[in-house]
């Protein structure tokens, strides 16, 4: 069975500075997706950054990149020059390739201070 | 915006009733799945519709039920109300029975309330 571990409820971070939000997973298949999901008081679950665990290179998108370390099982998530809109939940998931089964984690509730 | 939308917003059921969600999928998208997102937690995975049959399921007992209509769109019912159902419902769509990148597009969800 997958599990998603997400080990810091809540973050702060000075506006303008970078953070770094924790996830471990674990999983026994081979071909897997991993996932940043960001959701505000909206409620809406915004995808951030997806990672497709054949790739050894990290994904990257704008502010936000990951490390991936397959082998120790570890995805965290770096926000460079945070933002005040930054501030949201964010959600580590996992899914086996070829389904839309995910598997998420607790979260880490961001703040971003002014 | 997705262009996944949810309705209704935010409704409270009283316990053993029965409740049905809504959700339109992003145009073009034949594949839909629920989550069940109580509060301070994750999602978890309902189940899964693709061309209007249910394709994936996850550790929800059979009070949860779901239909896809011909256009893709989508219900969510739930029967003999608990209130440990009280939670965020979110939709979300897809193309493709096997996705590519697994993506999945979330709506803004559904509040239910129960009493």
């Amino acid at each position: 069975a997958q599990t998603v571990t997400q080990s810091q409820p809540e973050m702060s971070v000075q506006e303008a500075e970078t953070v770094t939000l924790s996830c471990t997973y674990d999983t026994s298949e081979s071909d897997y997706y991993l996932f940043w999901y960001k959701q505000p008081p909206s409620r809406q679950m915004i995808l951030v950054i997806r990672q497709e665990a054949y790739k050894q290179q990290n994904a990257t998108e704008n502010r936000f990149s990951v490390n991936f370390q397959k082998a120790a099982k570890s995805f965290s998530l770096k926000i460079s020059d945070s933002q005040l809109g930054d501030a949201a939940m964010y959600f580590c998931a996992s899914s086996r390739a070829g389904t839309y089964k995910y598997i998420f984690g607790t979260g880490t509730r961001l703040k971003v201070l002014a | 915006e997705t262009g996944v939308t949810q309705s209704p917003t935010h409704l409270i059921k009283t316990r053993g009733q029965q409740v049905t969600l809504r959700c339109s999928s992003q145009s073009g998208h034949n594949t839909v799945s629920w989550y069940q997102q109580a509060l301070g937690q994750g999602p978890q995975f309902i189940f899964q519709y693709y061309r209007e049959e249910e394709n994936g399921r996850g550790n929800f007992p059979p009070r949860f039920s779901g239909l896809q209509f011909p256009n893709y769109s989508s219900e969510l019912n739930v029967n003999a109300l608990e209130l440990d159902d009280s939670a965020l419902y979110l939709c979300a769509s897809s193309l493709g029975a096997l996705p590519p990148g697994n993506t999945i597009y979330f709506g803004e969800g559904s509040w239910l309330t129960v009493v």
